[in-house]
């Protein structure tokens, strides 16, 4: 069965520093997503992605986060210079047009200090 | 904004017992409603959907869901839980085709043997 899969499962870096999270959808899906969850927190959105540009983005997405799909395969999310409120488990998830169910992947372990 | 709750943050149970985990939503009007399942160290899974039609919706594993309008609930529900069904367990909702995912703050079920 195909399934989201993203790259690092885990990073530490220094406050200041970029970080690019990779997640490569399912490969017939179109519509991709970036989640977050704080440790102790619900998982919240962040940004929803289709035909090469942002859908709909939170609050939470400001100008130190960006996502790309630079290939047909990958989609990213860079957060431009981290904080340490920006450690959180960090979930892309892809769907198929026709369907509403969004398909999550493993996640990505963000520890900033 | 929409929200979504879940009634408890952590529930234990022994082997056997049945299970019902609350989840309201605030959201009017039409919506769709997930409920998915994390396994400690691993992704989001989908458990059971509700879109339209027959309120009681069955998924995987021997979960199903009640969708109540006038409630504005979709509690999940499992009539014997096992160990493995130990897990942490998210209830999701959407308002419009492809929207985003708004999560409650998740319930931890622990099941004893």
């Amino acid at each position: 069965e195909p399934e989201v899969t993203q790259t690092p499962s885990h990073q530490v870096t220094q406050m200041g520093q970029e970080v690019i999270l990779r997640c490569v959808p399912i490969s017939n899906h179109l519509y991709f997503y970036w989640y977050r969850q704080i440790l102790g927190q619900k998982v919240e959105f962040l940004v929803s992605f289709y035909n090469n540009e942002i859908s709909e983005k939170s609050e939470i997405f400001d100008d130190q986060f960006s996502v790309e799909r630079p290939d047909g395969s990958n989609f990213t999310l860079k957060i431009r210079s981290t904080k340490l409120e920006d450690s959180a488990m960090y979930f892309c998830a892809s769907r198929d047009t026709n369907q509403e169910t969004q398909y999550f992947g493993p996640g990505t372990r963000l520890l900033v200090l | 904004a929409q929200s979504v709750s879940q009634h408890n943050h952590h529930v234990i149970l022994s082997e056997a017992a049945s299970l019902e985990l609350g989840c309201n939503y605030s959201y009017g009007g039409t919506v769709n409603l997930f409920w998915y399942v994390q396994y400690p160290g691993q992704h989001l899974q989908l458990l059971l959907k509700y879109f339209s039609g027959d309120p009681l919706v069955k998924g995987i594993k021997g979960f199903e869901a009640e969708f109540i309008k006038s409630k504005f609930s979709f509690n999940l529900r499992k009539p014997s839980v096992q160990w493995s069904d130990t897990a942490e367990y998210f209830c999701a909702v959407n308002e419009d085709y492809g929207q985003n995912f708004v999560f409650g703050p998740g319930t931890r079920l622990s099941v004893l043997p």
